[in-house]
């Protein structure tokens, strides 16, 4: 069965420093992508980043990068340059089975940047 | 540019009482879906609409019905609620490949009594 593991309830980091969440997951697909998915408080779902699985480099979309290691069958999401309102939730998505872009997700990291 | 509209925001229902949670969406998309999201667990999929005509169960039907009433709009129905219903709900679209991200709304808080 498909799975999306994030093994980090809670991280904290210093404003302006970088951080990496973690995300692993399981699949037999030889096709799939990857997303990452931020929620801040106010509860909205945030598209971050994409990874698709054959895709030979990591996706990176401003200040966010996706480092994919398809053999370890890891996605983490690096946030460099922390900001206070980078303090949220953060998914980690995939693509089941069966096609029609439909999206199994992480239990989520709550991020906490410090000043 | 309202992307993925749901009503209502927050809604408190009594165990037993039925409910449509109502969705639109104005980008064209041909996918939509709803999900759940309960404390300390990711979202999962309740149903999907691959197109217009088309609905499909995903992860956790049970207690709920859906109706793709045209290409924009998407209702999920609660016929008999449950205390175990009670959860955040969203709506999602997307195009259909698979590279595409889905958009999703505000989220409605669900209470059932």
């Amino acid at each position: 069965a498909q799975k999306i593991t994030q093994t980090q309830p809670g991280m904290f980091v210093q404003e302006k420093e970088a951080v990496t969440l973690d995300c692993t997951y399981d699949t037999s697909d030889p096709s799939y992508g990857l997303f990452w998915y931020k929620q801040p408080s106010s509860g909205e779902m945030i598209f971050l980043i994409y990874q698709g699985s054959y895709d030979q480099q990591n996706a990176t979309e401003g200040r966010y990068s996706l480092n994919f290691q398809k053999a370890r069958k890891s996605a983490n999401l690096v946030i460099s340059a922390s900001q206070l309102g980078d303090s949220a939730m953060y998914f980690c998505a995939m693509t089941s089975s069966g096609g029609y872009n439909k999206l199994i997700f992480g239990a989520g990291t709550r991020l906490a940047v410090h000043p | 540019n309202a992307g993925v509209t749901q009503t209502p925001k927050f809604q408190v229902l009594k165990t037993g009482q039925s409910m449509t949670l109502q969705c639109a969406q104005d980008m064209n998309h041909n996918s939509m879906y709803w999900y759940r999201q309960d404390p300390g667990m990711g979202l999962r999929l309740i149903y999907y609409s691959a197109s217009e005509g088309t609905t499909d169960k995903g992860e956790v039907p049970n207690g709920y019905n859906v109706s793709r009433l045209n290409k924009r709009e998407f209702s999920l129905r609660l016929e008999s609620a449950a205390p175990s219903q009670t959860s955040v709900y969203f709506c999602a679209s997307s195009e259909r490949s698979s590279n595409q991200p889905q958009h999703f709304g505000d989220g409605t808080r669900l209470s059932i009594l």
